[in-house]
């Protein structure tokens, strides 16, 4: 069973710009969440998707959006990059209905210059 | 408002020393308790969890952690580590939200470097 795929690994993107990180869950996963993670700040929650609907959302300026497609694969959209915005994006997916237990891509780890 | 604290930023220890990291939350349902591992370089792994039933879990690579409700607390547990141990331990805690919607609410995370 394939785990959790996120593309792209790597991003270099330039203050002002706006980038889409992509994640597929594991097969049969219907819940996707995503986690921004930077050192001391610890994996901040973005927000939770189950049945392409937005479920749970985390306290993020509206700059952050995601949204999640018919085959539970899901993406996250960040526009008008800010420094502050480099960090390492997760993508965890569950199987039930609620988050009993999550299952954690490699990541996309951006960077903005 | 739900919380999850791990009281070690970082944690030093030598080979064979014995390690328990603290985990407390704050919450008056039913939990679900979890912790994971992120060795450098790797994603985050789950390490073990606990759902009902006996209050002591075992996980992976010798590592247990022990529910008290009572103190709200999961703390980790190994009793001799070795350097393959080092990475960053994550407690979590799965709640409730307003919208009777699960919710996995984070602790900060332990960085722990063994010393060979």
């Amino acid at each position: 069973k394939a785990g959790v795929t996120q593309t792209p690994r790597y991003l270099i993107k330039t203050r002002g710009q706006q980038v889409t990180l992509s994640c597929s869950p594991i097969s049969g996963h219907r819940s996707v969440s995503w986690y921004q993670q930077t050192p001391g700040q610890g994996l901040q929650f973005l927000f939770e998707y189950f049945s392409e609907t937005q479920r749970n959302k985390g306290n993020f300026p509206g700059r952050f959006s995601g949204r999640q497609f018919s085959n539970s694969r899901s993406e996250m959209n960040v526009s008008t990059l800010e420094l502050g915005d480099s960090a390492l994006y997760l993508c965890a997916s569950s199987g039930t209905g609620g988050v009993l237990e999550a299952f954690f891509g490699q990541g996309t780890r951006l960077t903005v210059v | 408002a739900q919380s999850v604290s791990q009281h070690n930023h970082h944690v030093i220890l030598s080979e064979a020393a014995s390690l328990e990291l603290g985990c407390n939350y704050s919450y008056g349902g039913t939990v679900n308790l979890f912790w994971y591992v992120q060795y450098p370089g790797q994603h985050l792994q789950l390490l073990l969890k606990y759902f009902s039933g006996d209050p002591l879990v075992k996980g992976i690579k010798g590592f247990e952690a022990e529910f008290i409700k009572s103190k709200f607390s999961f703390n980790l547990r190994k009793p001799s580590v070795q350097w393959s141990d080092t990475a960053e331990y994550f407690c979590a805690v799965n709640a409730f939200n307003a919208g009777n919607n699960r919710k996995l609410i984070w602790g900060l995370g332990t960085s722990l470097a063994v010393n060979p």
